[in-house]
This record gives structure tokens, sequence and C-alpha cells, in this order.
């Protein structure tokens, strides 16, 4: 596709439940990574892959929190057991080496919203 | 640990005025510094960014920044507002080089900018 894409676009789910949100990023790109948005808030980061090794995950809130990206293409997000709290949109990025890789394309996000 | 602080979160200027956007920086190095727009239910768009070279860069839109080491900012400015720039604006980081956090950006918690007729 020509830009990055996010899936499902809104999700929400009851206190308790696991979720897993997928990010599908630019053809070729070779990092990608996860922000999470609260409202008012500037994106934080959560975690980042160079193919599909995880560089760093120092961002992740706690070990509910996991991401995968096992053939260095789509990645997936996974939050276990989901609290009010993790109520937030959900951003994933990708970025390409060529040109130094300074650019991070953004998806839509998925807003994710817990019951 | 680098931050970043947008003075203002809202700000409204009439169309045809002068926009600017603050934003100061805190890093032990200078940083690759980024300004991002966001548009409702839209994803975050680049409108320009500083890495090396020249100080002044010019963005999409008529946006411009000026890199300022001395006073670690990076204020965005256009000099005639339009209907179409009211959107939420965020300033962000990034280490130039080295240590596992390397892809990161930090970002500011943004400012809303208002445009009225």
């Amino acid at each position: 596709g020509a830009g990055v894409s996010q899936s499902p676009r809104y999700k929400v789910t009851k206190r308790g439940q696991d979720v897993a949100l997928r990010c599908d990023p630019i053809s070729g790109h070779v990092s990608l990574y996860w922000y999470r948005q609260a409202l008012g808030q500037g994106p934080e980061f959560l975690t980042y892959f160079n193919y599909e090794a995880q560089q760093d995950k120092s961002g992740l809130p706690n070990d509910r929190f996991s991401a995968e990206r096992p053939e260095g293409s789509i990645s997936t997000l996974t939050i276990q057991r989901t609290e009010q709290r993790d109520s937030a949109m959900y951003r994933c990025a990708s970025s390409s080496p060529r040109a130094g890789g300074y650019e991070q394309y953004f998806g839509p996000g998925t807003r994710l919203t817990v019951t | 640990a680098q931050s970043v602080t947008q003075l203002g979160s809202h700000v409204s200027v009439s169309e045809g005025a002068l926009v600017l956007l603050r934003c100061n920086y805190s890093s032990s190095v200078p940083p690759y510094l980024f300004w991002y727009v966001q548009y409702p239910n839209q994803g975050l768009q680049l409108l320009l960014k500083y890495t090396t070279g020249a100080t002044l860069v010019k963005g999409i839109n008529g946006f411009e920044a000026e890199f300022k080491k001395s006073e670690t900012s990076f204020h965005l400015t256009k000099p005639s507002a339009h209907m179409s720039d009211a959107a939420e604006y965020f300033c962000a980081v990034r280490k130039t080089a080295g240590g596992t956090s390397y892809g990161k950006l930090t970002f500011g918690q943004g400012t809303i900018l208002t445009v009225h007729p």
C-alpha cells in the first residue's frame, strides 16, 4: 500500500480481555515503531523493531504489553488482561534507512477503548 | 533523557496573521528535530525536519522553523495563516546516534492551532 495501515481503526473491549493491534508498514521499510497517545498528550514511545528484531522495548508500560514482527514486515501489539487505563490511541510508524531513515511515517492509529 | 516543551497548548490566530508555535528541547547533545501536524481523524504528517546544515528549514504548506542551539529552541512559523492550517502540531526530537533508543521520537504535548476568519 501507499502508506502505513493499522487495523482495526477502532476497538472497544471489556476490561480483562486481550486485544491485538496490527500494523502494516510501508513496503520495504526496515524500522517499525509503536507509540501510545493519550487524549490531549503527544505520542509516547512504546517499542521498535529493525527487521524482525525488537531493538528497544523500554517504553512498554508493563508485562501485559508485548509486540512482535516475526517476518520483518507486519507487526502486532498485544495487550493482555486490558485495563481502563489502557484506553488510548495506538500509533504505528515506519521508516527506511534510505536518506538516513530520519522520517517516520505514521499510520492512522487504532483507538482503543476499554470499558 | 530528552524532553520537549511546547509553550501554549492552544494558539488562536486570525486568517492572514503570523503563526508562531514554540518548542524548546532538553538534550545532552543537539538532537534531530521535527514538527508533525495532526488533522482530525488522521495520522501524524511530517511538516519539516532539522538534521544537519542550514538552521532555517522549510517545510510543506509554507511552514518553516529555525534551530537555535543557544536557546535550545525550534519554533515553527508561517507568515500568513490559512483556515486549512487549523490542526494540532507536535514538536519532536530524536537522538543523533548511538544506544538502543536511537530510533525513538520524543514528542511534546502538542499545540492546537485555531484560525479565525
